[in-house]
């Protein structure tokens, strides 16, 4: 079946700019993760959505990053006004259950350079 | 707070040459321990998902194993491809700060190689 997918695939922007990633989760999963990996740099967790409840916001780095759902499916990423420090490759995972019980399943990631 | 330490970070085998690479972790209550398997270009493959010190897995040439302070991803004979990126995470039984249980700590992973 289709996995997660997530668009654009690469994405350059220049400093300052706003730029929005998008994840398309698998159907029925119930949970939605960001992850951000940095060069030489293990995952890390950015936000977490489980059906209705208020997501945890908990990883984003700074209040430059925002995050959505829709309707319980796809998700937003958006960065604003980005820096240097912000390319990376963010990754979007989701889980048929909430609360880690379930593997997460990784979508290809969007590969994001601030120039 | 919680961490993950990989080891080696790059291993070189010859084709059919078995190895085992190391995750030791500190965590404060595990609930499971996570091998990832991650190709160039791509996102994280789930591989397998180990509960209590003592569990063992197995896929194909791949073994894992846990033990209260590391785990040991074993690769038996292993094949051109294999090679990846192999990564480790833990998941706490309750988050630092009160953060959720289901936020997953990575280790920067080992680069596997297999030389035909």
């Amino acid at each position: 079946g289709a996995g997660v997918s997530q668009s654009p695939s690469n994405k350059v922007t220049e400093k300052g700019k706003d730029v929005e990633l998008r994840c398309d989760p698998i159907s029925g999963h119930t949970a939605l993760y960001w992850y951000r990996q940095s060069l030489g740099q293990g995952l890390e967790f950015l936000i977490y959505f489980q059906g209705n409840s208020a997501p945890d916001k908990s990883g984003l780095p700074s209040d430059r990053f925002s995050a959505e759902r829709t309707g319980g499916s796809v998700s937003t990423l958006t960065i604003q006004r980005t820096q240097q420090e912000d390319s990376a490759v963010y990754l979007c995972a989701s889980s048929l259950l909430g609360g880690g019980s379930s593997p997460l399943h990784f979508g290809n990631g969007t590969r994001l350079t601030v120039t | 707070e919680d961490q993950v330490t990989q080891s080696p970070e790059a291993l070189r085998l010859q084709e059919g040459e078995s190895s085992s690479l190391n995750c030791s972790y500190t965590v404060s209550g595990l609930r499971g321990l996570f091998w990832y398997r991650q190709d160039p270009g791509k996102g994280p493959e789930f591989l397998f998902t180990l509960y209590s010190a003592g569990e063992e897995k197995e896929k194909e040439r791949l073994k894992a194993t846990l033990t209260k302070k590391e785990s040991f991803l074993h690769i038996t004979a292993p094949k051109p491809e294999d090679s990846a990126t192999y990564l480790c995470a833990v998941q706490a039984a309750r988050g630092h700060s009160g953060a959720g249980s289901y936020q997953l700590t990575f280790g920067k992973g080992t680069k596997l190689s297999v030389i035909p």
